[in-house]
């Protein structure tokens, strides 16, 4: 069965630093998303992605975050310059067009100290 | 506000048993909602969406109830397992239109053998 596949699985970055992190949707998909989720709280939507633009974004989802489809297959979540509070698990989602059910990644977490 | 919560944040059942799992939502322009189910570790797993559309709809062992006029959204599973030992979160989609989910906060269901 197709899966959302994310890379690394585990990041260690210093403050200030800039991370990536990817994603492989599933390979009909074409409505990308990254939600993330802070220890012990709930998932929350950071922003989707259709058409090379960005469809949709949360007020997290601030200048020093940004997102793109390098190529063909993968979609990668940058964050410029890392706060302590950006430390969380990262998701990120596809779907097809037409329809409505997000299919998660396993999550990368982020851990900046 | 948008707003999803769950009335119980931690559930055990004996094995075998039903579970029933609530949630409660305040935008009435939600036309989707969805189950996830989220183990240590790892991403949210699709169980079972339903559409505003609907008041009912079943899988395997799961059942999705939507009540429109309440605003409430439970998921019930049958004869459970240790496998089901996992967090479980309700989201919904604030309308047509809407790319984002909306997480609840989440209820962690035991199964006790």
């Amino acid at each position: 069965e197709p899966e959302v596949t994310q890379t690394p699985s585990h990041q260690v970055t210093q403050m200030g630093q800039e991370v990536i992190l990817r994603c492989v949707p599933i390979s009909n998909h074409l409505y990308f998303y990254w939600y993330r989720q802070i220890l012990g709280q709930k998932v929350e939507f950071l922003v989707s992605f259709y058409n090379n633009e960005i469809s949709e974004k949360s007020e997290i989802f601030d200048d020093q975050f940004s997102v793109e489809r390098p190529d063909g297959s993968n979609f990668t979540l940058k964050i410029r310059s890392t706060k302590l509070e950006d430390s969380a698990m990262y998701f990120c989602a596809s779907k097809i067009v037409r329809t409505d059910t997000q299919y998660f990644g396993p999550g990368t977490r982020l851990t900046v100290l | 506000g948008e707003s999803v919560g769950l009335h119980l944040p931690t559930l055990s059942v004996q094995e075998g048993d039903n579970s029933i799992i609530n949630c409660a939502y305040s935008n009435s322009a939600s036309d989707y909602f969805i189950w996830y189910k989220q183990e240590s570790g790892k991403g949210p797993q699709f169980i079972i969406d339903i559409r505003s559309n609907m008041d009912k709809r079943q899988g395997q062992r799961v059942t999705v109830l939507l009540n429109k006029t309440v605003k409430h959204l439970s998921l019930q599973i049958a004869a459970t397992q240790p496998g089901d030992s996992a967090v479980y979160f309700c989201a919904f989609r604030e309308g047509q239109g809407a790319q984002k989910l909306v997480f609840g906060q989440g209820t962690r269901l035991t199964i006790n053998p």
